[in-house]
């Protein structure tokens, strides 16, 4: 099967810098989602990554080492509302499929304090 | 901006009753997913599906089963609710993966509740 980590909780201050770490066992890697997902909301998409290295986005950035096995989602100036789940999921696609399934971590739950 | 409806935001129903959740998305998607969401479980598929009439079973499929009649429409089907079905269940759509960036996109969900 696939194995996908991330830590269960964070909590931060409000401006601070996080990182969120997810680290994957997989076999047929195509990618990683980061999503963020409030409390009774549906998951939003954050970003993707597929080759090595940093991807920015305004206050998030995400990074991504298929060798180690390893992405981190990267927070910057944070805020009250950036108080949610963090979702990782690894996308495995099998030779000859179109279809590309997504396999989840738990989820982080961050917390950011005033 | 892609839309993924889901028929219900909460639907209670009682034990042995067969359930239907529906999800409509309007982006032409070819795949579309269901999920349930559990604390400290995370996102489990059940199934999914690359085109219509198509389908396949997902890690968690036993005790639900799918329909995909039209490619706009994707429905989950509990054959006879039981309590342990009681969950939060995400329908996603997507792009095939070959459009690689394509992320998928969740509808709002529906919290279940199995009396």
């Amino acid at each position: 099967g696939q194995n996908i980590d991330q830590p269960t909780e964070m909590t931060a201050t409000e401006g601070a810098i996080v990182q969120i770490n997810c680290t994957y066992q997989t076999s047929g890697f195509n990618g990683l989602f980061w999503y963020q997902q409030h409390a009774g909301e549906a998951p939003t998409f954050l970003s993707y990554n597929v080759l090595d290295g940093l991807e920015e986005k305004g206050r998030f950035s995400s990074f991504l080492s298929r060798s180690k096995g390893y992405s981190y989602l990267l927070l910057k100036e944070l805020q009250m509302k950036d108080s949610a789940s963090y979702l990782c999921a690894v996308r495995i696609s099998n030779r000859g499929s179109t279809l590309g399934r997504l396999y989840f971590g738990r989820g982080t739950q961050l917390t950011v304090w005033p | 901006d892609v839309k993924v409806t889901q028929s219900s935001r909460y639907l209670v129903k009682r034990t042995g009753e067969k359930v239907f959740l529906e999800c409509v998305q309007d982006m032409d998607h070819e795949n579309m997913f269901w999920y349930r969401q559990d604390p400290g479980l995370g996102l489990r598929l059940i199934y999914f599906s690359y085109d219509v009439k198509m389908k396949e079973k997902g890690d968690i499929p036993e005790g639900y089963s799918v329909s995909r009649e039209k490619k706009e429409r994707f429905s989950l089907i509990l054959e006879s609710a039981s309590t342990n079905q009681t969950s939060m269940y995400l329908c996603a759509s997507s792009l095939p993966w070959r459009d690689s960036n394509q992320p998928q996109h969740f509808g709002d969900g529906t919290r279940l509740s199995i009396l």
